[in-house]
C-alpha cells in the first residue's frame, strides 16, 4: 500500500515571495505518478501539477514546479511569487500506476499574507 | 472543462437514517470515486468503480455502499447513518488511462445528528 506524508500542517508566506510545500511517500512500484492539488475555501479540488515518475525533468507551471527526487521519494512544491489566491489546503497525492487509486497526504494550510 | 456535480452542499440526517449521495459527471469518464475528507487525514477513498455495475473497496469501506447503474452517476450510500460518518464527501471522475488526473466535485458536508 502507499503512503503520502505532508509533515507541514499549517504554513504562511507573503504575498510575492516564495514557498516550498514539502511531501514524501512511499510506494514498492516502480512508476507511478505525482499530483498536487489545491483546495480553495470554496471547496473544489484543483490540479496545480502533475509528475510521472519515469520522468526525470521536474514538472513546472507558471509559478508552480516541483522538486521530484525519486531515490529520496520526496516531491515538494515551489511556489514562486506566491499571490493572495494561492491561500489554501494543498495536498499531494500519489497514482498507482494502473491509474484507480490516488492516496492523498494529509494536506498543508497555505496563508499568503498580503 | 470536465463537470462533476454532487448534489447537495450541505446535507443535516439523523442517526440510522439511509442516506443517499449522488454524484454526475459529464466526460464520460470511466471511473468515478468517492472520497472522504477529514481534518489532518487528507482525502480517503471509500469506493471506486471503473465501470457500470463495477465497484472495488477502497480504504474506508466500512458502513457504505455504492451503485452505478449508468456511466455517468455514480452514488454513495449510507444504510445506517451513524455521527462517526459527519464528514465531507468528495466525488471524483477519471478517464481510464494511467496518468490521466481525478476531477473533482464541490464536496457535500454531511452532518448525522
Amino acid at each position: 500500500a502507499q503512503t503520502v506524508t505532508q509533515s507541514q500542517p499549517e504554513m504562511s508566506v507573503q504575498e510575492a515571495e516564495t514557498v516550498t510545500l514539502s511531501c514524501t511517500y512511499d510506494t514498492s512500484e516502480n512508476n507511478y505518478y505525482l499530483f498536487w492539488y489545491k483546495q480553495p475555501p470554496s471547496r473544489q479540488m484543483i490540479l496545480v501539477i502533475r509528475q510521472e515518475a519515469y520522468k526525470q525533468q521536474n514538472a513546472t507551471e507558471n509559478r508552480f514546479s516541483v522538486n521530484f527526487q525519486k531515490a529520496a521519494k520526496s516531491f515538494s512544491l515551489k511556489i514562486s511569487d506566491s499571490q493572495l489566491g494561492d491561500t489554501a489546503m494543498y495536498f499531494c497525492a500519489h497514482q498507482n500506476n494502473a491509474g484507480n487509486m490516488l492516496t492523498f497526504g494529509g494536506g498543508t494550510r497555505l496563508m499568503v499574507k498580503p | 472543462d470536465v463537470k462533476v456535480t454532487q448534489s447537495s452542499r450541505y446535507l443535516v440526517k439523523r442517526t440510522g437514517e439511509k442516506v443517499f449521495l449522488e454524484c454526475v459527471q459529464d466526460m464520460d469518464h470511466e471511473n468515478m470515486f468517492w472520497y472522504r475528507q477529514d481534518p489532518g487525514l487528507g482525502l480517503r477513498l471509500i469506493y471506486f468503480s471503473y465501470d457500470v455495475k463495477m465497484k472495488e473497496k477502497g480504504d474506508i469501506p466500512e458502513g457504505y455502499s455504492v451503485s452505478r447503474e449508468k456511466k455517468e452517476r455514480f452514488s454513495l450510500i449510507l444504510e445506517s447513518a451513524s455521527t462517526n460518518q459527519t464528514s465531507m464527501y468528495l466525488c471524483a471522475s477519471s478517464l481510464g488511462q494511467a496518468r490521466q488526473p481525478q476531477h473533482f466535485g464541490d464536496g457535500t458536508r454531511l452532518s448525522i445528528l
